[in-house]
């Protein structure tokens, strides 16, 4: 199972763009790699998902490099509303069944 | 509506009592999930079910049990709950398929074992 490590804990100002990064040295060549957003007392949000190089969406934007082995999340001019908990999972095929979750990257926006 | 609907929200009960958390989905997913979060932590997989006749174990299904009745409704009883299964319980849903596909949650169920 592939194990991923991100801080803890960031701080941003609104309106700058944060950069989010996840190791995840073990992948294995079937994984997506998938992040998801978790404000307080509620369930998670997906956000987006990637498998190699850049992918963006309305909400963000995910840069995994050739080897695969890390990922950054990418939000653009950050508000307060995006001030949450962020979650790299890293999903061997089949589900989710064998994917942890951990306890992510709180992010707080600062006015 | 939500998709992904969880009862009750909120309940209080008592060390030994049996509790059941219900949740129902609308999207027509085949997938459903429960899992735990504690305070500070990330989610834990209780139980998952594929479909109605499949019933699978977590990372932590001791002291849970589960009842998949349709494929709209997954049901997570605790037959004899203790003050260490306060926690958040969220249910979730999925497409079918070998990739990771979206899991839509519910909005939770606060369980506190007094």
């Amino acid at each position: 199972l592939a194990k991923t490590t991100q801080p803890i804990s960031m701080d941003s100002y609104e309106g700058q763009e944060v950069n989010i990064t996840c190791s995840h040295n073990n992948i294995a060549t079937n994984d997506y790699i998938t992040w998801y957003q978790q404000f307080p007392s509620q369930g998670p949000r997906f956000i987006i998902q990637g498998y190699k190089t850049k992918v963006t969406n309305e909400v963000a934007s995910l840069f995994i490099p050739a080897d695969r082995k890390s990922s950054t999340l990418s939000l653009p001019r950050v508000s307060l509303s995006d001030t949450a908990v962020y979650y790299c999972l890293v999903g061997t095929p089949g589900g989710y069944q064998k994917v942890t979750f951990g306890t992510g990257t709180k992010l707080q926006v600062i006015p | 509506d939500a998709d992904v609907t969880q009862t009750p929200r909120n309940r209080i009960t008592k060390t030994g009592k049996r509790i059941m958390l219900e949740c129902s989905q609308t999207k027509g997913h085949d997938r459903m999930y429960w899992y735990r979060q504690d305070p500070g932590l990330g989610l834990r997989l209780i139980y998952y079910s594929f479909d109605v006749k499949d019933i699978n174990k977590g990372e932590i299904s001791d002291g849970y049990s589960v009842s998949r009745q349709a494929q709209a409704k997954f049901s997570l009883s605790l037959e004899s709950a203790i003050p260490n299964q306060t926690a958040l319980y969220f249910c979730a849903t999925s497409e079918d398929g070998q990739a990771m596909r979206e899991l839509f949650f519910g909005e939770g169920s606060r369980l506190t074992v007094l």
